[in-house]
């Protein structure tokens, strides 16, 4: 157990709709990164937060949005959402803000018919 | 670009042999690397780092061997088990934080 955890682990949707994910990150940890796993693209970081704040924003769609509130948790919104948006999204966290190991959380697989 | 890449797709071993499972880079400025295992319908759990002061960690079974001249690294594990089955990937942090990682490569430990 890594200490991240996501909530919910599946979620299935249909294609225009909007979703949220939800991750706490382990106790101490201020930065928060999601991760996007496909089939075609492999682990792809989307945007990294530290302390409330965004920091790094890798290839994450304009439909796609997060935030981390005080409490340190943080949640990812997709919005109309395609076929192909269907993925494995995960949590991480870890103490600072660069160079240290990523604690990952056991993923949302979010499925859209 | 893919800036750090695994060539084999999966890897398949004995029970008790050595495991060795390769992983190239590109980016020369890259300053530590990890590697994370990672079974189906889990995240990825951190197995070992190695950063590029260094030519070698150990932990365990596991130990990481670092080349900076061929821009290589493996990760060794020995003897290898049956619950080490599993993807393994590396990984670096570029720009600062984010991971870049690997294709991955799947390892099978045949009992």
């Amino acid at each position: 157990d890594s200490g991240v955890t996501q909530t919910p682990k599946h979620l299935i949707t249909a294609t225009g709709q909007r979703v949220t994910l939800r991750c706490s990150p382990r106790s101490g940890d201020l930065s928060v990164y999601w991760y996007q796993q496909s089939l075609d693209q492999g682990l792809q970081f989307l945007i990294q937060y530290y302390n409330g704040e965004e920091r790094a924003k890798g290839n994450i769609l304009e439909r796609f949005s997060a935030q981390q509130f005080p409490d340190l948790h943080s949640e990812l919104n997709l919005s109309s959402l395609e076929l192909g948006d269907s993925a494995l999204y995960f949590c991480a966290s870890s103490p600072g803000l660069a160079g240290e190991t990523q604690y990952f959380g056991p993923g949302t697989r979010l499925l859209v018919l | 670009d893919q800036q750090v890449k695994q060539n084999s797709p999966s890897l398949s071993v004995q029970e008790g042999r050595i495991s060795i499972l390769n992983c190239d880079y590109t980016n020369s400025m890259f300053d530590y690397f990890l590697w994370y295992k990672k079974y189906p319908a889990e995240g990825p759990t951190f197995l070992i780092s190695i950063s590029s002061i260094k030519d070698k960690n150990e932990d365990g079974r596991f130990t990481v061997f670092l080349n900076k001249s061929a821009k290589h690294l493996s990760l060794h594990i020995v003897p290898s088990q049956p619950g080490d089955s599993a993807v393994y990937f590396c990984a670096a942090p570029t720009s600062g934080s984010r991971l870049t990682f690997g294709e991955g490569t799947q390892l099978t430990v045949n009992p």
